[in-house]
């Protein structure tokens, strides 16, 4: 069955850089685009962009531009997001996801805390 | 941007009742609206996806209508295991959620 694995949690400093690992199983890995998106409690669900896993070619929210980086490894199956000059703000759970849309399979999520 | 309205945010409601939920896009989006469920402490999972489409393996309780700007997630006979916040979310134009609705069993 499709299956995307994530990292685990994440705490992180302000300032300091975080990289998340989304691991896919179950169906080939080239044939669907990867999609990132937030959850927080205060602003819900924010679409963060995706990547063509078989090109790497990357589509991001506005929002997220210069704060998230979209890559994948292709002998691994592995899509991963970098987060970049980490604030509270970016305290969150991040989600990977399977197609752009409908996104029809999710990772169980990671969390990333920033704090000094 | 598109925002993406839903009402009510709480609802609470009866094992049995037909629920209502509903999405209502600050601009035309053309149908292309999804609907996903998240329990307590899961990922989200895909419901309905273009508006009427039902995701393989979803009870056929669930079902979706609307066009233009409003859009409708319905629960034809709500089940306990139905507990959980349901998001709409656009990909006409960009790609962006609503804030949820939570559903209660009363």
């Amino acid at each position: 069955q499709v299956q995307l694995q994530q990292s685990g949690a994440e705490l992180a400093k302000p300032g300091s850089s975080v990289k998340i690992s989304c691991k896919a199983s179950g169906y080939t890995f080239t044939s669907y685009y990867i999609s990132w998106i937030k959850q927080t409690t205060g602003q819900g669900l924010e679409y963060i962009g995706y990547i063509n896993t078989g090109s790497g070619g990357t589509n991001y929210n506005e929002k997220f531009k210069g704060k998230a980086t979209l890559t994948v490894d292709k002998s691994s199956s592995t899509a991963f997001m970098q987060l970049s000059s980490l604030t509270p703000d970016d305290s969150a759970v991040y989600y990977c996801a399977r197609k752009v849309p409908p996104m029809d399979a999710w990772g169980q999520g990671a969390s990333v805390t920033v704090s000094s | 941007d598109i925002q993406m309205t839903q009402s009510p945010s709480v609802l609470s409601a009866s094992v049995g009742d037909r629920v209502t939920l509903n999405c209502k896009a600050s601009q035309n989006i053309n149908k292309y609206l999804n609907w996903y469920q998240q329990k307590l402490g899961e990922a989200p999972k895909l419901l309905i996806y273009n508006t009427n489409n039902l995701q393989t393996g979803i009870p056929s309780r669930f079902s979706g209508s609307g066009s233009g700007t409003d859009y409708t997630l319905t629960i034809s006979s709500l089940q306990p295991e139905d507990v959980a916040t349901y998001f709409c979310f656009q990909h006409n134009s960009w790609l962006t959620f609503g804030s949820g609705t939570k559903l209660e069993i009363k």
